[in-house]
């Protein structure tokens, strides 16, 4: 979704390099989430955000940090890259929850992360 | 504990006939349900999702799925295959409730299915 962007779209590091990966978004939401995806493994979380003064973390959360910037800016950073850090990366927003329900997440293209 | 489980990692079928992927899901409460298609070198997109009403779900690219509560199932059909419909195909669960501390809000996906339409 073009609304949904994601930098760099790849990257390759050394292991014990910092990396940060970010994520801006036009579409006004509140929410936002960063995922993992590794092959037989489908998407895990990793943190999540409602709001700018709210962080949370999800499934995998070790090894990483975020930080809310702005409403529109989700950034997720690897303090000391490993090599099983090695996935593709997803940014994820959505809408607060309505009368209406639940709002389906957008996703961003992705970062492709290689970690030697 | 919330979660997804997609039973096939591939479906394969000739374009023209019908497809199913399956889903089924555990979850605390009433559970919105979603699906979303991966194209290679591409993020998910949205296909569709149940939130309550009509079990049938229409969606994109003429995809459907039927919500069974009995069954806790939320397959994703289509009539008539193409072959553009080749894709990882992933299905999401996530729970209603009062509580926004808990798992509302969180997204659980399955672990992906890949489908391969044949000419």
């Amino acid at each position: 979704d073009a609304d949904v962007t994601q930098t760099p779209r790849n990257r390759i590091t050394k292991t014990g390099k910092r990396i940060m990966l970010e994520c801006s978004q036009t579409k006004g939401h509140d929410r936002m989430y960063w995922y993992r995806q590794d092959p037989g493994l489908g998407l895990r979380l990793i943190y999540y955000s409602f709001d700018v003064k709210d962080i949370n973390k999800g499934e995998i959360s070790d090894g990483y940090s975020v930080s809310r910037q702005a409403q529109a800016k989700f950034s997720l950073s690897l303090e000391s890259a490993i090599p099983n850090q090695t996935a593709l990366y997803f940014c994820a927003t959505s809408d607060r929850l309505g009368r209406r329900g639940f709002n389906e997440q957008f996703f961003g293209p992705g970062t492709r992360l290689t970690v030697l | 504990a919330q979660s997804v489980a997609q039973p096939e990692d591939q479906v394969n079928v000739a374009e023209g006939n019908p497809l199913t992927v399956k889903c089924t899901y555990s979850v605390s409460g009433n559970p919105y349900l979603f699906w979303y298609v991966q194209y290679p070198n591409r993020g998910l997109q949205f296909l569709l999702k149940y939130i309550t009403g009509d079990n049938l779900v229409k969606g994109s690219y003429g995809f459907e799925a039927e919500f069974n509560k009995s069954q806790t199932s939320f397959h994703l059909k289509k009539p008539s295959a193409l072959v553009s419909d080749s894709a990882l195909y992933f299905c999401a669960v996530s729970a209603q409730g009062a509580d926004r501390g808990s798992t509302l809000g969180r997204l659980y996906f399955g672990r992906g299915t890949q489908l391969t339409v044949w000419p």
